[in-house]
């Protein structure tokens, strides 16, 4: 099975404006998680998709939203981006392997 | 709440030298155990897991036991490659969904030819 895909790899954007990351997790999953990585925060949490639906989310502001298609496939939009969104944005879907989260190799955006 | 705990790094080791990543958690319930790992420029993958209590989760190595008593799953190599650095994260996950995936801060190691 192929893995999972997050395109763009990388992306450069300026303040104000937003951005939109897709991710296609393994074939048959459901379960679609996204995470921002920084170096002073770490591995943050920010909402998981399951059939279309959120199901869970993490602690950011109301800029950071998500959706998931039919075919398990999941954005993420991040509108009025400001500095401190410069990130590795990963995400992992989780399926057969129960627990098991499976990650693509990221987005990695810059805001100037 | 629900936490986890891991030895900061980074750690410098020469090559064939003995690892050890401390890792404690706090969660409700009975976690599962995961250490995933992150290569320079990629994303997580999984490294190995254990379910549940006095499970060994073993990998490319690498081993790490489901120690119930003391809430623990350190991360052991006998023999670290310079192709070992990288950063490694403890994450206890008490269930489905990756809200209920705890991270830890990660641990980055460099090995020295």
């Amino acid at each position: 099975k192929a893995g999972v895909t997050q395109t763009p790899r990388y992306l450069i954007k300026t303040r104000g404006q937003q951005v939109t990351l897709s991710c296609s997790p393994i074939s048959g999953h459901r379960s679609v998680s996204w995470y921002q990585q920084t170096p002073g925060q770490g591995l943050q949490f920010l909402f998981e998709y399951f059939s279309e639906t959120q199901r869970n989310k993490g602690n950011f502001p109301g800029r950071f939203s998500g959706r998931q298609f039919s075919n398990s496939r999941s954005e993420m939009n991040v509108s009025t981006l400001e500095l401190g969104d410069s990130a590795l944005y990963l995400c992992a879907s989780e399926g057969d392997s129960p627990l098991t989260q499976y990650f693509g190799p990221g987005t990695r955006l810059l805001v100037l | 709440g629900n936490s986890v705990t891991q030895m900061e790094g980074p750690v410098t080791l020469s090559e064939e030298a003995f690892l050890t990543i401390n890792c404690t958690y706090t969660a409700t319930g009975y976690p599962s155990l995961f250490w995933y790992v992150q290569y320079p420029g990629e994303g997580l993958q999984l490294l190995l897991k254990a379910t549940k209590a006095d499970d060994k989760g073993s990998n490319k190595g690498f081993e790490a036991t489901y120690r119930k008593e003391t809430t623990s799953f350190h991360l052991e190599k006998g023999s670290v490659q310079v192709s070992d650095s990288a950063v490694y994260f403890c994450a206890p996950t008490p269930g489905t969904g990756g809200f209920k995936t705890i991270f830890g801060a990660g641990t980055r190691l460099f090995v020295k030819a």
